[in-house]
């Protein structure tokens, strides 16, 4: 059964302090790995899409990197505006499977 | 260009009562899709569509219905309200499979009581 799983579930950071979100995640046949940011009360939001292992994106202070059973979402010298929940998705063949999300704070 | 837009954005029905959410999109997605996302748990798929005409249940299709007879609009029914059914329901789109970006639209809140 595929299954996406993400830590911290919660995660606050003063201003300008980097760190990283971890997503593991089992599936067969992995098709893509998808990072989402959510803001409350909002629907998410598209971030990036891993393909295979080695494979690395960045946008901004966010780059996500892939291994063939875990993705990192290392945040860089976060600012107040990165403050949002961050989802994880597997694609597979027929299905995605999303994980529960880390919410992330920074605290001026 | 609007993407994913869903109505209404708040709902409160009593048990029993029934209802259709509807979501239309002006991407020209084949793909459409009916998630829920619940407290603790990761957005759950509940249909899918994969072009006009077509529809196919996901993870938990039980109590809801769907229908697509035009490419830009699935909609969501709900015929018969219970209160499990409290939930943040949220619709997408992707251009031409499954495994690949989609949009999300604002999400409508619906409280069964």
């Amino acid at each position: 059964e595929d299954q996406v799983t993400q830590s911290p579930e919660a995660l606050r950071l003063q201003e300008g302090e980097s760190s990283s979100l971890n997503c593991s995640y089992t599936v067969s046949g992995l098709r893509g790995l998808f990072w989402y940011r959510q803001d409350p009360g909002k629907g998410p939001e598209f971030l990036f899409t891993l393909y295979s292992a080695g494979e690395e994106k960045e946008k901004e202070r966010l780059k996500a990197t892939l291994t063939k059973k875990e993705s990192f979402l290392h945040i860089t010298a976060p600012k107040p505006e990165d403050s949002a929940t961050y989802l994880c998705a597997s694609g597979g063949y027929q299905k995605v499977t999303f994980g529960t999300g880390t919410k992330l704070q920074v605290i001026p | 260009n609007a993407g994913v837009t869903q109505t209404p954005k708040f709902r409160v029905l009593k048990t029993g009562q029934s209802m259709t959410l509807l979501c239309a999109q002006d991407m020209n997605h084949e793909y459409m899709y009916w998630y829920r996302q619940d407290p603790g748990m990761g957005l759950r798929l509940i249909h899918y569509s994969v072009g006009e005409g077509t529809t196919a249940k996901g993870e938990v299709p039980d109590g809801y219905n769907v229908s697509r007879l035009k490419k830009q609009n699935f909609l969501l029914g709900l015929e018969s309200a219970a209160p499990s059914q409290t939930s943040v329901y949220f619709c997408a789109s992707s251009q031409n499979r499954i495994s690949t970006e989609a949009f999300f639209g604002q999400g409508t809140r619906l409280t069964v009581v």
